[in-house]
């Protein structure tokens, strides 16, 4: 079975600067993809950015980069310029091809990010 | 485009009873996951189902059940409510392609008293 580790259970970053949150997972598969979700007060989970394991170029979404390290199994998050409205739990997922008939997402346990004005 | 449409938003209910949560997924999206979440365990996968059949189950006991109907539209079901089930219950929805994209609703709160 697939699990995800964040270690980080929280984080804070002064307004503007750069921070970069961790994940790792482990997995026997060799094709998956990894995301970045991120839950406001509001509850709801949105997705920040997403990986393809056979991709070897990180993603990237304005402000929000990856790092990923499939050897070591490792998916960090860097969020630049960082604004109030980043503030939230941070959690990064594992997800299996279709092809292999297990749809679900395996959750990390959060990083609760939070900015400094 | 509406996004995902969990009903309802919060639900105040007794140990013993049972509850329904309904989720509406994006129009055309075929997939729908329930997960839940609690401050003890995280995240968890409940099931998922696709054209109204069930591709995948969580590790929960059978109290909790779900269903799809030929909208898309989903539904879980929880039996003979117990405190250790209060948590917030989010749905999520996606295409049937391996596009891997999840749509989250903003979940039902359970609390269970």
């Amino acid at each position: 079975a697939q699990t995800v580790t964040q270690s980080q259970p929280e984080m804070s970053v002064q307004e503007a600067e750069t921070v970069t949150l961790s994940c790792t997972y482990d997995t026997s598969e060799s094709d998956y993809y990894l995301f970045w979700y991120k839950q406001p007060p509001s509850r709801q989970m949105i997705l920040v950015i997403r990986q393809e394991a056979y991709k070897q170029q990180n993603a990237t979404e304005n402000r929000f980069s990856v790092n990923f390290q499939k050897a070591a199994k490792s998916f960090s998050l860097k969020i630049s310029d960082s604004q109030l409205g980043d503030a939230a739990m941070y959690f990064c997922a594992y997800r299996s091809p279709i092809v292999l008939g297990n749809e679900k997402l395996t959750f990390g346990t959060g990083t609760r990010l939070t900015i400094i004005p | 485009k509406a996004g995902v449409t969990q009903t309802p938003r919060y639900l105040i209910k007794t140990r013993g009873q049972q509850v329904t949560l309904s989720c509406s997924p994006i129009s055309g999206h075929r997939s729908v996951s329930w997960y839940q979440q609690t401050p003890g365990q995280g995240l968890q996968f409940l099931f998922e189902y696709f054209s109204e059949t069930q591709r995948n189950k969580g590790n929960f006991p059978g109290r909790f059940s779900g269903r799809q109907f030929s909208n898309s539209r989903s539904e879980m079901n929880v039996s003979t409510l117990e405190l250790g089930d209060s948590a917030l219950y989010l749905c999520a929805s996606s295409r049937d392609t391996d596009q891997t994209e999840a749509f989250f609703g903003q979940g039902t709160r359970l609390t269970v008293v």
